[in-house]
């Protein structure tokens, strides 16, 4: 079975620096990779997703993420953040099961962006 | 277009009560997924529905059930409530070739 791992339950940041969210799994198929914001009292935001071709891929927001194949890692990247970007940061795995794909989450990330 | 609609978005219910949950897909989509969301366990998978038939099944009790109706939307059921049933639960609903979600904004569950 796959598992996610973010490596950091909390990342606190001053706005304007840049920040990185990192996120490693395990699976040894082909993977579908994934990271999703959520907002207080609100569902998950696709930010951004690797379905397969370039292993930097960019999302809305601003953000972009790497993935690398040998390192089992996917992290999340923003090189200017804003206090709007508070918010809990989900990465997502998912592989093929039953004809579906089923994606599996990490724990969260919570981006605290400070003034 | 419209989002996943899920309905109520808040409920405060009793334990030993039962609960039904909605979700309304995205037009067109075929595949919804429910998850149960808590502080202590993260997102948990509990099933999907793709076609009226549940295709996948997560790790929960039987007190947890679901259905999908002809038109895609999809409730979950869940009987004899207990204290830790008390969560936000998303609905998430699929094209079936996109191979990613698009989450409604959750049904939070209280049980007391």
């Amino acid at each position: 079975a796959q598992s996610v791992t973010q490596l950091d339950s909390q990342v606190p940041v001053f706005e304007e620096a840049p920040v990185e969210l990192r996120c490693n799994y395990s699976s040894s198929v082909s993977v579908y990779l994934f990271w999703y914001v959520q907002y207080p009292n609100q569902g998950l935001q696709l930010l951004l997703k690797y379905l397969s071709g370039s292993t930097l891929v960019k999302g809305i927001n601003g953000f972009e993420a790497e993935f690398n194949k040998s390192q089992t890692s996917f992290h999340l990247r923003k090189p200017s953040v804003h206090i709007s970007d508070t918010a809990e940061y989900f990465c997502a795995v998912s592989e093929r099961r039953g004809g579906s794909y089923i994606p599996t989450f990490g724990r969260g990330t919570s981006l605290i962006v400070h003034p | 277009k419209a989002g996943v609609t899920q309905t109520p978005r808040y409920l405060i219910k009793t334990r030993g009560q039962q609960v039904t949950l909605s979700c309304s897909p995205i037009s067109g989509h075929r595949s919804v997924s429910w998850y149960q969301q808590t502080p202590g366990q993260g997102l948990q998978f509990l099933f999907e529905y793709f076609s009226e038939t549940q295709r996948n099944k997560g790790n929960f009790p039987g007190r947890f059930s679901g259905r999908q109706f002809s038109n895609s939307r999809s409730e979950m059921n869940v009987s004899t409530l207990e204290l830790g049933d008390s969560a936000l639960y998303l609905c998430a609903s699929s094209l079936a070739v996109e191979n990613f979600y698009t989450f409604g904004s959750g049904t939070r569950l209280t049980v007391v």
